[in-house]
Order: C-alpha cells, then structure tokens, then sequence
C-alpha cells in the first residue's frame, strides 16, 4: 500500500467551473504525477512535480494547472472545465523520485464535466 | 518522440488456456525501463514488474513470464494457465526522459478476458 488517497473520488461538474483534485500521501516521497485516463488512449501525463513548489507540464497540461505547497499534497486544478476533461485522474508517486523506478497509482477521481 | 504500441485491443480465451500480450515500443534512449501494469475491473493500477534496458533476460514470477527482446522492441508478457482473476486491461509502458519529463509513456492497453 502506497499511501496514496485522491479526493473527491467521483465529481459532476458543470462546464466552465473550476475544480481541484486533491491528492494526499503518508509516506513522504518526492515526486509526483497527474495522469488522466481515455478510452483508447491509455493514461497520459498532465503534470509532475519533483518537490514543494516544484513542477513541471506533461504530455498534455493544456487547460491544467498544478500546486504542491506541501511534500504531502499535490493538486490538480481545470480552471474552466470542459467537457473534453471528462476522464478518469490518477495520481500517483515514485519511491525514488525517477521514472527508471516503478509509479504506484492512487484510486482514481471520476470527473464528468456536462 | 517515445511509443508504446498495444496492438491486441481486445483478448479472449478460456481459463486455463495460456496468453500473451504483447508490447512494441520506439525510444532513442540508449537506457530506458519497461513496466506492465494490471487494471482490474475495480479500477486501480496494480505494477507488476520493472525490466531495464541493460536486462535482457526473462523473469518469471508464478503464472506469469515476461519476454523482453531488445532486437524487436518488445516486452511481451504471458500468462500461463489464466484464472478469471487475471481478467483485467493491462497497461504496457515505458519510461519517459523527452526534455526531463519524469513520467511514464503508456500504451492503450490490452482487455483480457478470461472465460470460465
């Protein structure tokens, strides 16, 4: 168990309204990630971050923005939602801080945007 | 640019039958990791296994095997004797280093269903 909980873990929300998702750690590990999750496209990087105050875009950060003001928490906000940002979000963690090294996932937060 | 090609969209077979998934992937790095993942019905991402660029040989691990073939570009990966439990999509992928990017690059994955 990787110590990784992500909130809310499902949420409906209505196009052009910010959102946050939070994701929450126990074990103190340096580097996170954003992920989300299509149908035919596996998961793609939105965001990483290597340390407090420290990020950096992924593969498709258009529309997202990240926050770590502590080693603890990573959050993800869609500062005007669309409904292309329906999809599934993973965060997730690397015990040594590099991708040569396995990420553990969190549980995922649904997110439909109507 | 990397990629990781899932090209089984979708895979079938009775339990007990043995399966393999295959994994192609496109890097330039010369040093570069390949993971499996498991995504059961339930939803969440279970890691199986690291295999480094440098590490050629196979690995077993119970029912499972992996086969990783530097001169193909493939890390495939089979079950032997599948159970129902093994039913899930199973994510290929491979570690990203474009511009100092520390994420992982996923193929689309393969659904494997296992019949009773």
């Amino acid at each position: 168990d990787a110590g990784i909980t992500q909130s809310p873990r499902h949420k409906v929300t209505e196009t052009g309204t910010p959102v946050t998702l939070r994701c929450h750690q126990t074990e103190n590990h340096r580097y996170m990630y954003w992920y989300r999750q299509d149908p035919g496209h596996g998961l793609r990087l939105i965001h990483y971050s290597y340390g407090v105050k420290d990020t950096d875009k992924g593969e498709v950060s258009d529309g997202y923005s990240v926050s770590r003001s502590k080693t603890e928490d990573f959050l993800l906000t869609l500062e005007s939602a669309t409904s292309s940002q329906t999809s599934v979000y993973f965060c997730a963690i690397s015990p040594t801080g590099r991708a040569s090294y396995e990420q553990y996932f969190g549980p995922g937060t649904r997110l439909t945007v109507t | 640019a990397q990629k990781v090609t899932q090209a089984q969209t979708e895979i079938s077979v009775v339990e007990k039958e043995d399966v393999t998934l295959d994994c192609v992937y496109e890097t330039r790095d010369t040093t570069y990791y390949l993971f499996w993942y498991k995504q059961p019905p339930s939803g969440e991402l279970v890691f199986l296994i690291r295999r480094n660029s440098f590490d050629e040989q196979n690995e077993i691990s119970g029912r499972y095997s992996w086969n990783f073939q530097k001169s193909t570009s493939s890390f495939n990966f089979t079950i032997t004797a599948s159970q129902v439990v093994d039913s899930a999509v199973y994510f290929c992928a491979l570690s990203y280093s474009g511009g100092g990017a520390d994420g992982l690059t996923f193929g689309k994955g393969t659904h494997l269903i296992i019949q009773p």
